[in-house]
């Protein structure tokens, strides 16, 4: 059972296109990360939002934390090719010790 | 520090039989978790350890898995009697203290059980 869903699944985009990719839960998390995954290997953390309504930019990369911290958006200006693999969201529940991870969202920037 | 080591990186095994993965954490990581995700997912919870102790273990984790981190430092992740539903990504990771900590992972295991 999977606590995070994450829409689209699937992405194929030009290059320069923008994209959103969402991450949703019913559930409440007091952090949310977002990794960013190559075949063959391990997620690479992006981001950690912590507060309600918290944004971060990173480059092209504008993360957004929801003001219930239960949901998470990521928006890429301006995609290009190595921009893509598969996003992964984790949440961290007020308690316990893990991060569960969202079904991710595979996305392929094609030049 | 080189980061999380994970070996092997790949491994074919028949079913039926047993397998152990290692992993070695960044240094001054005290806590290190086991995940499985298998093509097109995200990765599942399995095992947690701070220092050597185990404290959190999946539903995921059947008896045929094993999981120990014997010194504190390094970890093994053991499959006894291996089915073609264990072929996944074995990923290991670690982390510091401190809540909101991210994780550093491994490059992962990929078992294919034939």
């Amino acid at each position: 059972t999977q606590l995070l869903e994450q829409s689209p699944q699937f992405l194929s985009i030009q290059e320069g296109e923008n994209l959103t990719v969402y991450c949703n839960s019913s559930s409440v998390f007091s952090s949310l990360q977002w990794y960013r995954q190559e075949p063959g290997e391990g997620p690479v953390l992006l981001v950690t939002v912590v507060t309600g309504g918290e944004v971060k930019k990173l480059k092209r990369l504008t993360f957004q934390f929801g003001d219930a911290r239960k949901d998470s958006s990521l928006h890429i200006t301006a995609a290009q090719p190595g921009d893509t693999g598969l996003y992964l969201c984790a949440g961290a529940p007020n308690t316990g010790n893990q991060f569960y991870f969202g079904t991710g969202t595979s996305l392929t920037v094609i030049p | 520090d080189t980061g999380v080591s994970q070996d092997p990186r790949h491994k074919i095994t028949k079913r039926g039989q047993n397998v152990t993965f290692r992993c070695d954490p960044i240094s001054e990581h005290n806590r290190l978790y086991w995940y499985r995700q298998t093509l097109g997912q995200g990765p599942e919870f399995l095992t947690y350890f701070q220092n050597e102790a185990q404290l959190e273990k999946s539903r995921l984790l059947s008896d045929r898995f094993s999981a120990e981190r014997p010194k504190g430092s390094f970890s093994t992740l053991e499959i006894q009697r291996t089915e073609q539903g264990d072929s996944a990504m074995y990923l290991c990771a670690s982390r510091g203290s401190g809540r909101i900590n991210g994780y550093t992972f491994g490059s992962g295991t990929r078992l294919t059980v034939v």
